[in-house]
């Protein structure tokens, strides 16, 4: 069974670094076409794309956040890993993981449940 | 990277059929063929509706369809049910890799 699971801190300071994890069972981050992105989604408001980073350890941002956000993956692990630097009251949601295999079905056929976050003082 | 517009609302009663649109540019939903429409209910992840502009993963509803013409990608829905109450969001590829999700449609069956 393909699963993704986002874990990660549930309360945030202003300014201080995100670090959030995906741990997916079921596939492997290393096998082609596999990407797996990040996806955010503030209360009440539309979801927001924010990275991706693919098999062969290409990886790309949301022009919007380029400069705050680094991926990065664990291979044997089973984990990819999202960083968000300076965070703001604005950054507050629902964070996703998602995989996306390129050919069949290229969308993002498999979520995680979400993990939220509050950024407060 | 603009957001996607989709109208906040659509709503019918039950039986009827109803579509949500999802306007994009020619950089993205007019240059690809990677159009899906996701299903959101209250409190859960989204999930996959249609792939690809029209395609139904395995378990999907046949009531569930999708099209793109130029910019404007839509899903529709018919046989209306109350199960279908949700947030529908549509998400495009917009090149190099990354993506672009739709403003959201919140459905409301009367």
């Amino acid at each position: 069974q393909v699963t993704l699971r986002e874990s990660g801190p549930a309360l945030v300071r202003p300014t201080q670094t995100l670090t959030l994890t995906c741990t997916v069972s079921g596939f492997s981050l290393s096998t082609s076409g596999i990407c797996v992105s990040w996806i955010r989604q503030p209360p009440g408001k539309a979801l927001e794309w924010l990275a991706v980073i693919d098999w062969d350890d290409d990886k790309k941002y949301s022009t919007s956040l380029t400069t705050r956000l680094t991926i990065s993956k664990d291979t044997s692990k089973n984990q990819v890993v999202l960083t968000m630097t300076n965070l703001d009251p604005v950054d507050t949601a629902t964070y996703y993981c998602a995989r996306r295999l390129i050919g069949d079905p290229d969308a993002f056929d498999i979520w995680g449940q979400g993990t939220t976050v509050t950024v407060s003082s | 990277q603009s957001a996607l517009t989709q109208p906040a609302s659509v709503s019918g009663s039950p039986g009827q059929s109803i579509t949500i649109s999802c306007t994009g540019t020619s950089s993205d939903v007019g240059s690809y063929k990677l159009v899906a429409w996701y299903q959101q209910h209250p409190g859960k992840a989204p999930k996959l509706l249609i792939f690809q502009v029209s395609q139904r993963p395995s378990g999907v509803s046949n009531r569930f369809s999708g099209s793109k013409s130029g910019n404007t990608a839509s899903l529709s829905i018919s046989g209306l049910q109350a199960e279908d109450e949700a947030d529908y969001y549509c998400c495009s590829y917009a090149g190099g890799s990354t993506f672009v999700f739709g403003t959201g449609t919140k459905v409301t069956v009367l």
